[in-house]
């Protein structure tokens, strides 16, 4: 069973706006999140993480958001550059956090 | 180096052949963690070393799948007698501390593409 969500296989957005995007999960056990940006032929390299006792954690042009009520976060990038253009994978560590739960990954096109 | 390093990049293995990716943490690192990725999907945890202490190995799929780490530095994930299934991206990460529920990441090499044909 997937643990971690994220539901939109793929964004589009144009250099300058707003990219949002998305995760899901179902463990309340979860209590710390964090983001990754994979390029092709490339590791995930880490981005943001947020804690929940926190709904907010920003660095630069990246912002998480969670909603622990609906088990949902969100990371905002503003503005989008065309160097944003990556696949996002959403993860949660779990056990004693040796095991880290990853999404499927989004992935976001920057168009110039 | 500065970063997680694996090899090969690539390889192609006919089915029944046994396989061994190989893992160089960065230097220091306690933790290593391997992961397989298949394609359309994201990591899925196999095993965890802390040093040369094999501590979970919860997420091996079967026991053509062995994992070791001798000297708690490089690492070797094994798979014997190959099977189409086990064609993936195999991630190795390492960190710095101990596993901890917050406040922790992993850094990730770029990963070993492994085709079964």
């Amino acid at each position: 069973d997937q643990q971690v969500k994220q539901n939109s296989p793929s964004l589009s957005v144009q250099e300058g706006r707003i990219s949002i995007l998305n995760c899901d999960y179902t463990n309340s056990m979860f209590d710390y999140f964090l983001w990754y940006k994979k390029y092709p032929a490339e590791g995930p390299t880490f981005l943001i993480s947020i804690s929940s006792i926190k709904d907010k954690n920003e660095d630069g042009r990246f912002t998480v958001f969670l909603n622990k009520s609906a088990k949902h976060l969100s990371l905002h990038i503003v503005p989008s550059q065309p160097g944003d253009s990556a696949v996002y994978f959403c993860a949660a560590p779990f056990n004693t956090g040796n095991q880290f739960y990853f999404g499927t990954g989004t992935s976001l096109t920057v168009i110039p | 180096g500065a970063g997680v390093s694996q090899s090969p990049r690539y390889k192609v293995a006919k089915r029944g052949q046994d396989v061994a990716l190989r893992c160089d943490p960065i230097s220091g690192h306690v933790s290593l963690f391997w992961y397989q990725q298949a394609l359309g999907q994201g990591p899925e945890f196999l095993t965890y070393f802390q040093n040369e202490a094999q501590l979970d190995k919860s997420g091996l799929p079967s026991d053509r799948f062995f994992a070791e780490r001798p000297e708690g530095s490089v690492s070797t994930l094994k798979i014997q007698r190959t099977q189409q299934e086990d064609s993936a991206v195999y991630l190795c990460a390492s960190s710095s501390v101990f596993p901890q529920r917050e406040r922790y990441t992993q850094y990730f090499g770029p990963g070993t593409r492994l085709t079964v044909l």
